[in-house]
């Protein structure tokens, strides 16, 4: 049980801003959200996670809302190597697992 | 190197044979994890530790063993591996459970 709702893919064009939504309705006060992705054959790469507010670092950019129902995770500009698939992941509190969902594939077109 | 290795990188066995999958990391993180990822399946959770000697199950633990006798290892053993196995297996390190974890390069099993 993922928890989590992505498209299952999009396009972006090279050097645009690549905007992925989550939507997590279902997520409880205490839950972090985590984005992870994972480039052809290579193991999942961490990329940022949340509580409440708002988070960026030297990758990408986490937008959560009031609610905390959803989720935009911002790749502000794309490069060809940012194509990989993309988890959005809420960790169930009852054990400290994360369950990866089927992710977003992202393709930034050159 | 500091890191998260994992060993063999590939490897193919017979069906029936015990095989172990080997995950080492050098940052004295206390959670390690144990994924595999088929095609139509992606990412499902085998086992976790929260420390060494803590171990407990994932979502598909059936078939498997796990030991973590040192905080920076974590053995992954198929007892008597099947075919339905064949898989390319994760295995994750991290720090904290509200932390992001760092996973390894993988290791691409065949059971024929």
């Amino acid at each position: 049980d993922a928890k989590t709702t992505q498209p299952p893919s999009m396009d972006c064009a090279e050097g645009r801003a690549a905007n992925l939504p989550c939507n997590h309705s279902t997520i409880s006060g205490n839950e972090y959200v985590y984005w992870y992705r994972q480039i052809h054959s290579q193991g999942p790469q961490y990329i940022i996670h949340g509580l409440k507010n708002n988070e960026t670092n030297e990758m990408a950019s986490l937008i959560i809302t009031e609610d905390r129902k959803s989720s935009t995770l911002i790749l502000p500009h794309a490069t060809l190597r940012d194509t990989a698939v993309y988890y959005c992941i809420v960790r169930v509190n009852t054990g400290n697992q994360f369950y990866f969902g089927t992710g977003t594939s992202l393709t930034v077109i050159p | 190197d500091a890191g998260i290795t994992q060993s063999p990188r590939y490897k193919i066995t017979e069906t029936g044979r015990q095989v172990t999958l080997m995950c080492h990391q050098t940052w004295s993180h206390s959670y390690m994890f144990w994924y595999r990822q088929d095609l139509g399946h992606g990412l499902r959770l085998i086992y976790y530790s929260a420390a060494a000697d803590i171990t407990d199950k994932g979502e598909v633990p059936d078939g498997y063993v796990v030991s973590r006798s040192k905080t920076e290892n974590f053995p992954l053993t198929l007892e008597s591996a099947t075919r339905s196995q064949t898989s390319v297996y994760f295995c994750a390190s991290g720090p904290g459970q509200d932390n992001g974890y760092t996973f390894g390069s993988g290791t691409r099993l065949t059971v024929v």
